[in-house]
């Protein structure tokens, strides 16, 4: 069965610092899809990125990046020199390739303090 | 462009009464998705559909819940009756093919009482 761990329930850092949330994943498909969510006070869901299992590239984008990882089943988000805006619930979500479901873990609510 | 819209964006009813929530999703995408967001359960997929036809619902509670998609550019989710546990957020997403990004709504906040 499919499953996504995000370890750090609440992170709490000040603006600028540097800041990593997990994600670990457990599947028995060779074939998957990794996702990440911002989710703001506001409430709505915003996609940030999509990575299939055939692509272990890093991506950067801005101040994002991510480092996937599959010896390790991680695929961590990296936020660098952080900002009051990043401050939002983070998910990060798994889909197997016969199934387009998407599950999520609990995420990760991240504030950023000036 | 305009992004899913769902409707309403909050209702509040009373237990036992039906309740619907409507979703319009991205034209031109082909898949359709049902999430629910509780504090205790987490964001949950509820049913999702591709070219209008319910592929999984395997995460819908009970048969007090129901859903529909009559056409590409419009689903409904019903609750009948409703229940104080049914309480949450309601998610409508969509995708353009399979496998790529789901494009979130802004949610239904439903509160039963």
């Amino acid at each position: 069965a499919q499953k996504v761990t995000q370890a750090q329930t609440e992170i709490s850092v000040v603006e600028k610092e540097d800041v990593t949330l997990d994600c670990v994943y457990e599947t028995r498909d060779t074939t998957y899809y990794l996702f990440w969510y911002k989710q703001p006070p506001s409430g709505e869901l915003v996609f940030l990125i999509r990575r299939n299992s055939f692509d272990e590239q890093n991506e950067i984008s801005g101040r994002y990046s991510w480092n996937f990882q599959k010896s390790t089943s991680s695929f961590n988000f990296t936020i660098t020199a952080s900002q009051v805006v990043d401050s939002a619930v983070y998910f990060c979500a798994l889909s197997e390739g016969g199934s387009e479901k998407l599950v999520f873990g609990k995420g990760t609510k991240l504030t950023v303090n000036p | 462009d305009a992004g899913v819209i769902q409707s309403p964006r909050h209702e509040v009813t009373e237990m036992g009464q039906e309740v619907t929530l409507r979703c319009k999703p991205i034209s031109g995408h082909n898949s359709l998705f049902w999430y629910r967001q509780t504090m205790m359960r987490g964001l949950e997929l509820l049913i999702y559909f591709n070219n209008n036809v319910p592929i999984d619902d395997s995460g819908m509670p009970e048969d007090r819940f129901s859903a529909k998609m009559p056409n590409a550019s419009f689903s409904t989710l019903k609750i009948q009756p409703s229940e104080p546990r049914d309480s949450a957020v309601y998610f409508c997403a969509s995708s353009l093919r399979r496998k790529y990004e789901q494009y979130f709504g802004p949610g239904t906040r439903l509160t039963v009482t």
